[in-house]
């Protein structure tokens, strides 16, 4: 089974410029994130889609970030302009329908190698 | 104060000893907790997912909530050098690992040879 793929894999842009990232989920995958990881951090939920339709966008700087997810497959995430802060690692996850472990179902996310973008 | 804490380490340990890594929390409701595993220049990996309190193990792996005492670890017995990864903890307070799921900022973990 093939993983998630995400580019590119890095980026380098200056301040004010925009950028865009692609992902491509796990085959018949409905639900597809978008996190960003500062160095240092841990992963922050930008958005999510269920097939195409979004779940949750509340931590998306929507003044500069966009994100789509056309046919329910495919997702582009856009920044535009950057700024200084913006410079993180930007992953892609997916994941299929709940498992059940025992009595909870779990929703396990497969994520992408990830695109590492600098502004400078 | 955030709402969960990890220390980032760096930990060094020689291979066959026990690590243990842990987080703390501060969302009582927080009722589902994972440990993940990234590698350099990766995305995370799940290793373990627990629902409450209790132990959970799985190989040479052993996942411990205390939700009392909002403590959570994950013990790995005979570390090898391919353990040599950084470890995330993540919780939340919903069914399943997809919503708003809270991470730690990571232990980075080096297993000597």
């Amino acid at each position: 089974e093939a993983g998630v793929a995400q580019s590119p894999r890095y980026k380098i842009i200056e301040k004010r410029q925009s950028v865009a990232f692609w992902c491509n989920p796990i085959s018949g995958h409905a639900t597809l994130y978008w996190y960003q990881q500062i160095l240092g951090q841990g992963p922050k939920l930008l958005i999510q889609f269920q097939n195409n339709g979004v779940v949750d966008d509340s931590q998306l700087p929507k003044d500069r970030f966009s994100a789509e997810r056309l046919k329910g497959v495919d997702s582009t995430l856009k920044i535009q302009p950057a700024k200084l802060e913006d410079s993180a690692v930007y992953l892609c996850a997916s994941s299929s329908t709940p498992t059940y472990q025992g009595a909870i179902h779990t929703y396990e996310q497969y994520f992408g190698p990830g695109t590492r973008l600098t502004v400078t | 104060q955030k709402e969960v804490e990890q220390d980032p380490g760096p930990l060094s340990v020689p291979e066959g000893a026990i690590v243990s890594l842990n987080c703390t929390y501060s969302n009582s409701a927080f009722q589902y907790f994972m440990w993940y595993r990234q590698y350099s220049r990766k995305g995370p990996e799940l290793l373990m997912y627990t629902y409450s309190s209790g132990n959970k193990e799985d190989g040479r792996f052993t996942a411990q909530v205390d939700k009392s005492s909002k403590y959570i670890s994950l013990f790995i017995r005979d570390s090898q050098p391919s353990d040599s990864a950084t470890y995330l903890c993540a919780m939340s307070a919903y069914p399943g690992s997809a919503r708003q799921l809270t991470f730690g900022s990571g232990t980075q973990l080096t297993v000597l040879p």
